[in-house]
């Protein structure tokens, strides 16, 4: 099985901050990664996929990139409603998905 | 607007039974494949299973041990998983979540429905 690990498993930042994400697979997975954002108490919602697609209606401020074994996601600037829980999740053995164990998003 | 409601969530003892429901609408559900995701409590994302358009192609994940069921009706645009000997571990809040079939991503999501297995 694939396994996804994300670091840092939490993170204090600013508002305006840059702030970076990154996911890192077992093995290579390509390009097939995909993160989702996830606020308390709601379903998680699609942000990037294939490594580095803004999904239709996510803002510009996100962007995801690599390939092979090493992943980012970066918020450029981040905002209020950014706070929240990100996950990586390969779907290189598709439809055997794998999420990484998340990232908490904190206001410092 | 594209929807997934799922229902059927509850309290049930340890090796007890449940079926959730997944109900689609504004996007023809017939075409989509579609997953199953599970929440346990303070938890990460697990995914759960996954069912083609057609039901021609079913997956599951290893941890289940064939104990959960996933199945569709596509004429009624619902997605089910029906679950069997419950266990604790089991507990968790349960999605449903549409397969982008072209670009291996989950784009819609349900808002989930809660399982709680306990005496």
């Amino acid at each position: 099985d694939i396994q996804m690990t994300q670091s840092p498993s939490s993170l204090s930042a600013s508002v305006g901050d840059r702030v970076t994400i990154t996911c890192r697979a077992s093995q290579s997975i390509s390009s097939y990664l995909n993160w989702y954002q996830q606020k308390p108490g709601k379903a998680p919602k699609l942000l990037i996929y294939t490594a580095s697609s803004l999904q239709s209606g996510v803002p510009s401020r996100f962007s995801g990139s690599g390939s092979g074994t090493d992943f980012t996601l970066t918020i450029s600037s981040l905002q209020p409603e950014d706070f929240a829980t990100y996950y990586c999740q390969q779907s290189y053995s598709s439809p055997k998905y794998t999420f990484g164990q998340g990232t908490k998003l904190e206001i410092k | 607007e594209v929807q997934l409601v799922e229902s059927g969530g509850g309290l049930v003892k340890p090796g007890g039974s449940l079926r959730l429901s997944c109900a689609a609408s504004g996007f023809t559900f017939s075409t989509w494949s579609m997953n199953w995701v599970r929440q346990a409590p303070g938890k990460g994302l697990e995914w759960v299973s996954s069912i083609s358009s057609s039901s021609s192609y079913i997956y599951y994940a290893d941890s289940l041990k064939g104990r959960f069921t996933i199945s569709r009706d596509n004429a009624k645009n619902s997605l089910y998983l029906q679950m069997n000997s419950l266990r604790a571990e089991d507990t968790a809040v349960y999605y449903c979540a549409r397969d982008n079939n072209s670009g291996y991503y989950m784009d819609v999501w349900g808002k989930g429905t809660t399982v709680t297995v306990s005496s």
